[in-house]
Order: C-alpha cells, then structure tokens, then sequence
C-alpha cells in the first residue's frame, strides 16, 4: 500500500514566525507532490507543487522535495492568523491515482 | 464562474436504499475523481476517470459505483449503501497537463 504520512498536530506557532510542515511518502517513484490547504468545512485547494528536488517559492510559501530521503515539507513564512488550516500532502505515484496524507492542522496564534 | 458542482451537499439515508451523488464541472476538464475524507483516514480515492467511457479504481472502490457518459459529469453510485460508507465525499476535475484537482463544496452523507 502506497502510503504518505504526516504529523497530525496540532503545530502552534506565533504570528509572524515560520511554520514547518513534513510530509513522507512510500513509494520511491512518485514523480508530483503537492500540498493543499483546507479550511475547516471547506474543500481543499492546491497552494503549492513541486517535481524536482529542491525548493521552490511561491510568496510566503516555499516547498521542499528530497526524493533520496522521501521527504516534502512546506514552509510558511511570516504566518498569519489566516493561514490556520490542515495542510494535506498529497503525492502522485505515476498513474494518477492521488494519494492524500492524513493532513496537519496548523494553528496561527494572534 | 469556474466550478465542480456537487449535490446534495448533505443527505441521510437508510441501509440498502440506493443513491446518487452527482458531480458536474464547467471547465472542460479531462480527469475526474471521487474521495471519501475519513477522520484520522484522510482523503481516500474511490474511482477516477482520465475521460469519457475511461474509469478505473482507486484505493477504497467497494461498494460504489461510477459512469462518465459525459465529459462534463462524473455520478457516484451507491447501489446499497451501509454505515460504514457515512463519510464526507468530494468530486475533484482537472485539466490534462496541469495537476492541480478542483474540488468541489463536498457531500455529507450519513447511512443509518
């Protein structure tokens, strides 16, 4: 079974300070990992993707990939308030069947 | 407005008593797919289908069903709902060469 796996918090971090969040995956020929954030009672929407090893910054957001250790992490700087949600990683292991972790709650305390 | 339409947004059925839940987007997308999100479970892919008459199974595919008649609708079937299929459904498209899924408000379902 393909599995991706994440800390299911909470993570508690400060206004304005970095958050990190982690995420591992099984299967060593995944080949698109993604990260989407869902508001409480909301669906999840895509913020972040990456392909190749290394780190990729979009805004406040960067996300990293390190395909020999299988790890992705999402880091948020300058967290806000806003950005308490569940992160769900979420990785595709070549045949398009999308395979979501268990997400992690993040809280942004004011 | 750019959308994936699901409905009914909640439903509470009985055991056995077949339903629909339907899925439509207006965006033109090729791939469709179905998740059920579970607590401590996650979101978990029942079916997906890469285009019209093209459907296969995802992870948790037991006890449902799925049709792609058309490229803008992707219905999920439950032929004999059970409790254990109480769960929170959402409809994903996207476009071919572009991974990013839309989702839709999801769909609240409850099996008594």
């Amino acid at each position: 079974q393909k599995e991706v796996e994440q800390n299911s918090g909470p993570l508690s971090v400060p206004e304005g300070a970095i958050a990190s969040l982690n995420c591992t995956y099984s299967d060593r020929g995944s080949q698109s990992f993604f990260w989407y954030r869902q508001y409480s009672g909301k669906s999840p929407e895509l913020i972040m993707f990456i392909y190749s090893n290394g780190d990729k910054e979009d805004g406040r957001f960067t996300a990293q990939l390190n395909k020999a250790s299988q790890y992705v992490s999402l880091l948020i700087r300058d967290s806000q308030p806003s950005d308490s949600a569940t992160y769900l990683c979420a990785v595709n292991p070549g045949t398009y069947k999308y395979i979501f972790g268990t997400g992690t709650r993040l809280k942004v305390l004011a | 407005e750019a959308q994936v339409t699901q409905n009914p947004r909640y439903l509470i059925t009985v055991t056995g008593k077949k339903l629909t839940v339907t899925c439509s987007q207006n965006m033109n997308h090729e791939y469709m797919s179905w998740y059920r999100q579970d607590p401590g479970l996650g979101l978990r892919q029942i079916y997906y289908s890469m285009n019209v008459e093209v459907t296969d199974k995802g992870d948790v595919p037991e006890g449902y069903k799925v049709s792609r008649k058309e490229k803008r609708n992707f219905p999920l079937i439950l032929e004999s709902p059970s409790p254990n299929q109480t769960s929170l459904y959402f409809c994903a498209s996207m476009p071919a060469h572009q991974e990013k899924l839309f989702f839709g408000s999801g769909t609240q379902l409850s099996v008594l």
